[in-house]
């Protein structure tokens, strides 16, 4: 699986959009991009996944650079409860022998009242 | 719908004793996972079951950790003899699918913190 990069940390005030980037610039043409949160004391959550065009859901929305070297996980209004590491995987989605996830550092998000 | 459930919540050993970790994956789900942390580090990938089958367990340390799924239901995972380097959090996922080319999301457990003294 591809490698990706995330900032350490990032802080948000409460009610206000997050943005949360991540670049992987060594992407392949079947790589999915998926993003998981781990709430403190918690295991990992799924939050979304894309490989091309934009997607959103209920949790967030996830916007994806035309080249896909980049994308950024986009929380509309942030709230104290998500305060996360939120973390960038790619997955191949054909083939390979098990889709497991390979977590990096992830971005730590505190969310300011 | 139930989660992915895991037991104990929290395990206290001494080095050199054996401990049995448990996991309940989502009713029906095919795939089990095994992940841990260690101290300071990342979440790495321990094996992949696909019901009672090892698909990949690449990521097992050393011989003195063993994982079972019989019947394909539920998970344990055995560590004899515990070293002090196996204290961390040890979580399980589970994924619906026979395949394993699926895009589905892994379900998470909350975990078990294990400390070895």
């Amino acid at each position: 699986d591809a490698k990706t990069t995330q900032p350490n940390s990032m802080e948000s005030n409460e009610e206000e959009p997050v943005h949360l980037p991540c670049n992987h610039s060594t992407i392949s043409g079947t790589d999915y991009i998926h993003w998981y949160r781990q709430l403190p004391s918690q295991g990992p959550e799924y939050v979304i996944h894309g490989l091309t065009s934009n997607v959103n859901n209920r949790m967030a929305s996830l916007a994806i650079a035309e080249d896909r070297k980049s994308s950024t996980l986009i929380l509309h209004r942030a709230t104290l409860r998500d305060a996360a590491v939120y973390y960038c995987i790619l997955r191949d989605g054909y083939g390979g022998a098990t889709n497991k996830l390979i977590f990096g550092t992830g971005t730590l998000l505190a969310v300011q009242p | 719908e139930a989660g992915v459930t895991q037991f104990p919540s929290h395990s206290v050993i001494e080095k050199g004793q054996t401990v049995t970790l448990r996991c309940d994956p989502i009713s029906g789900h095919d795939n089990l996972y095994w992940y841990r942390r260690v101290m300071g580090k990342e979440i790495k990938f321990l094996l992949h079951f696909v019901k009672e089958s090892k698909q990949d367990e690449s990521g097992m340390p050393n011989n003195r950790f063993l994982a079972e799924r019989t019947g394909g239901t539920y998970s344990t995972l055995k560590v004899q003899p515990a070293e002090l380097e196996d204290s961390g959090v040890y979580f399980c996922a589970s994924k619906p699918g026979q395949g394993t080319s699926s895009n589905q999301p892994q379900h998470f457990g909350d975990g078990t913190r294990l400390s070895i003294l």
